[in-house]
This record gives structure tokens, sequence and C-alpha cells, in this order.
């Protein structure tokens, strides 16, 4: 079993929609929990993070943790064609400071 | 300009050959790392660099080495390319590894290997 899992997609929707990402993890020791976006052809860019569990509200977009559950979520509100990327989430332990990659869900939102 | 560069952006080379990926930052990163990703499997890190003389295998570092010739340059060799060596390669740099270490990519190198 991966220490991340995040399905792959691809999800497509209609602009305007509510977009939900979401990974699951198995190691208990990781504290930050990143999302990145990747646009086609361009490197991976951090686009929010968290810090334990709770909420993380960043325009459109609100991070989740759920550390008793080992579930993260990423929110998109509104969505626009401009949002239609890959989100990869990634988290991080204290202990080893090693970053964990999820596989990426790629996503298209339509006009 | 692009804080982290990467040369070159496309290449296409016949198995066997050798081939040198570079990378150059301008952020003042002392943490450097290479990645490859493909479909399917996400990214995986091949070799990552926490100062000019620390150099560190990742989970997939088998046929490939690395140079760290100073803190701005990390460089990827493929010593006798192979056709699953095909992929597209992200050189990334990060701090110094507290909270996030938020990684900061390249625009990637799409290397195909006949």
């Amino acid at each position: 079993q991966k220490e991340v899992e995040q399905d792959p997609g691809p999800l497509s929707v209609p602009e305007g929609a509510i977009v939900s990402l979401n990974c699951t993890y198995s190691n208990s020791a990781f504290q930050y929990f990143m999302w990145y976006r990747q646009y086609s052809r361009k490197g991976p860019e951090l686009l929010m993070y968290t810090y334990s569990s709770g909420n993380k509200e960043d325009g459109r977009f609100t991070a989740q943790v759920d550390k008793s559950s080992k579930y993260i979520s990423l929110f998109i509100r509104d969505s626009q064609p401009s949002d239609s990327a890959t989100y990869l989430c990634a988290m991080i332990a204290g202990n080893n400071r090693k970053l964990i990659w999820g596989l990426g869900t790629s996503l298209a939102v339509n006009p | 300009d692009a804080d982290v560069t990467q040369t070159p952006r496309n290449r296409i080379t016949k198995t066997g050959k050798r081939i040198m990926l570079e990378c150059s930052q301008t952020k003042g990163h002392d943490r450097m790392y290479w990645y490859r990703q493909d479909p399917g499997l996400g990214l995986r890190l091949i070799y990552y660099s926490f100062d000019v003389k620390d150099i560190n295998k990742g989970e997939i570092s088998d046929g490939y080495s690395v140079s760290r010739q100073a803190q701005a340059k990390f460089s990827l060799s493929l010593e006798s390319a192979i056709p699953n060596q095909t992929a597209l390669y992200f050189c990334a740099t990060s701090d110094d590894g507290t909270g996030t270490d938020t990684q900061y990519f390249g625009p990637g190198t799409r290397l195909t290997v006949l």
C-alpha cells in the first residue's frame, strides 16, 4: 500500500461547478499537507498548505484535513476553465522531512 | 527570468547514448532534487542534494547519476539511456526543509529514448 493514495481521474466538470479533490494517507506522522497545481507542460507549483487538522481558505479554494480519518480534500468553488490542471497532494512528516507525493488528479473544467 | 531553469527542454536520443540534463537556480536554495514523471506513476524522486557535498539516492536512482557542481547547479546523467527512461524530468529546489519544505520546480525536460 502506498503512503499516499490519490485517484488520478480524469475529472471533467462544467464551469461553475464545485470540485472536490481528495487524498488518503497511512502515515499518522504527517504534519503538513500541501496541494500543488500543475498546468500542462509546466512544473508543479504550491497552491496551498494546511498544518495538522482543520480548514484553510484562499479565495475559491479550501483545503481540509481530517487526521482522524487520514483524509485530505481540496474544494474549488465556482470552478473556471483556468482551473484545468493536474492537482497533486503532498505530505511531510516532522521527523524525516521527506515529501511524499500523490499521483495527481487531472481536472478539466469545461466552458 | 525563471528562478529554476532546465536544459534542454526536449531531447530525443538513442538507446545506449549518454545524456546529461542540467538544472540551474537563482533562488539561493541549498536543496535540489531530480524527479521523473510518468503517466500513472506520478512524480518519483531520483536523487536529491541538501548541499554541495551531500548527494542522496531517491527511490529510483538505478541507471542515473548526478553531480552538484555548485549551490546553483545540479546535473542528472543517464550513462547509457534505455527506452524505459523516456519520461518528463523535473528539477526542483527548496529552502532548508522547515515547515512545508516548499519545492520550486523547473519547466521540465521531455526525454525520449528510441
